[in-house]
């Protein structure tokens, strides 16, 4: 597709199981990002991929977050241990490569519930 | 203190008001500011950058910054009830850092 993909679009799932968020950036664009967005609250930083390696991942909240980006495309986001506070709609961007204007491409998110 | 305040809203206006909706900032190292706007259960996307202080103007949207006192703002004139939507203001060190993002103000413009 000519946009960033993201899935499921909905997820609930049980305090203390894990879940797994996937994003599929535009092609070509070699930067992703994770953001977090809670009620009310703007978009809270996760992590930056260039590429393969994530050179950033200073917004993660917990040990219980990880993600992983295989092939310059695909990412993972995993949430272990899920709590109550997790609840949030996670969403991933892409970016071209050497790009400074802050241009990111948003998906439409992957809405997470605790319950 | 956060990095970027930005009034939560919501702001209501009758169509064709002219809409003022504001940030600031602490960080006077940002260099690059931008202003998204997101529909509901839609991801958000870019309306407009400026790099530095002064004015950029796109149809009906000014976008302005002023460094000095650490301040942006974005005018959008003869408001549409198709601009109801939440603007987030957001800016980066440069480089390919992660952007530092306002919380949003929900406009909702009134037919």
């Amino acid at each position: 597709g000519a946009g960033v993909s993201q899935s499921p679009s909905n997820k609930v799932t049980e305090k203390g199981k894990d879940v797994e968020l996937r994003c599929d950036p535009i092609s070509g664009h070699t930067a992703l990002y994770w953001y977090r967005q809670s009620l009310g609250q703007g978009l809270e930083f996760l992590i930056y991929f260039q590429g393969n390696s994530a050179p950033d991942k200073s917004g993660l909240p917990s040990d219980r977050f990880s993600a992983e980006r295989t092939g310059g495309s695909v990412s993972t986001l995993t949430i272990q241990r899920t709590q109550q506070e997790d609840s949030a709609v996670y969403l991933c961007a892409s970016s071209l490569a050497g790009q400074n204007t802050g241009e990111l491409f948003f998906g439409e998110g992957s809405r997470l519930t605790v319950l | 203190q956060k990095e970027v305040e930005q009034d939560p809203g919501p702001l209501s206006v009758p169509e064709g008001a002219i809409v003022s909706l504001n940030c600031t900032y602490s960080n006077s190292a940002f260099q690059y500011f931008m202003w998204y706007r997101q529909y509901s259960r839609k991801g958000p996307e870019l309306l407009m950058y400026t790099y530095s202080s002064g004015n950029k103007e796109d149809g009906r949207f000014t976008a302005q910054v002023d460094k000095s006192s650490k301040y942006i703002s974005l005018f959008i004139r003869d408001s549409q009830p198709s601009d109801s939507a939440t603007y987030l203001c957001a800016m980066n060190l440069g480089g390919r850092r992660a952007l530092t993002f306002g919380s949003g103000t929900r406009l909702q413009v009134q037919p």
